[in-house]
């Protein structure tokens, strides 16, 4: 049973244009959304995270929505990079930190 | 700041042998996760270790187990390996036990173990 879910398992965008990475949820006990980035070789790296009481968190270019009674969070990534070419990890947190199935962003110069 | 250490970072091993991993956390950081990532399922989360105490557990049968140390440094041992259980596992530290605090987890970069 995932209780979190990402549907695309991969987003190619152009570079200068938004990247918006999605998520669902099924466990509305989680308290704290988190996203995460994954480069080859390396551990995943915390990008930025939500309280359930929030709808909005945003740190520079990276904004995160919750939309609670959807059961759904996004991503928006503005202006997209090619530095910012990863798997991106959905997250949430009750007990445990539960990790979606991430979505490779491919930023295209 | 030293930041997560695991060892050993790759290693192979055929099926029925067991094998340990280990994991130094940041220092000061008394909570230590365990994940396994296969390809197409994420990051599946194993268990947690918070002041040498299992906190959690996840679904895994009982070929994996792991324990943590009083100076905060654990190990995951996974016994009579089979084929299935290739994969990179993903050790994180965090100063609070999960669930009494955001989530935010500092990972290591892993050990790639590979079943023949």
């Amino acid at each position: 049973d995932q209780q979190v879910k990402q549907n695309s398992p991969s987003l190619s965008v152009q570079e200068g244009r938004i990247s918006i990475l999605n998520c669902d949820y099924t466990n509305s006990m989680f308290d704290y959304f988190l996203w995460y980035k994954k480069y080859p070789a390396e551990g995943p790296t915390f990008l930025i995270s939500i309280s359930s009481i929030k709808d909005k968190n945003e740190d520079g270019r990276f904004t995160v929505f919750l939309n609670k009674s959807a059961k759904h969070l996004s991503l928006h990534i503005v202006p997209s990079q090619p530095g910012d070419s990863a798997v991106y990890f959905c997250a949430a947190n009750y007990d445990k930190v539960i990790f979606g199935p991430g979505t490779s962003l491919s930023v295209i110069p | 700041k030293a930041g997560v250490t695991q060892t050993p970072r790759y290693l192979i091993k055929t099926r029925g042998q067991q094998v340990t991993l280990s994991c130094s956390p940041i220092s000061g950081h008394r909570s230590v996760s365990w994940y396994q990532q296969t390809p197409g399922q994420g990051l599946q989360f194993l268990f947690e270790y918070f002041s040498e105490t299992q906190r959690n557990k996840g679904n895994f049968p009982g070929r994996f187990s792991g324990r943590q140390f009083s100076n905060s440094r654990s190990e995951m041992n996974v016994s009579t390996l089979e084929l299935g259980d290739s994969a990179l596992y993903l050790c994180a530290s965090s100063l609070a036990a999960s669930g009494t605090n955001t989530g935010e987890l500092f990972f290591g970069e892993g050990s790639r173990l590979t079943v023949l």
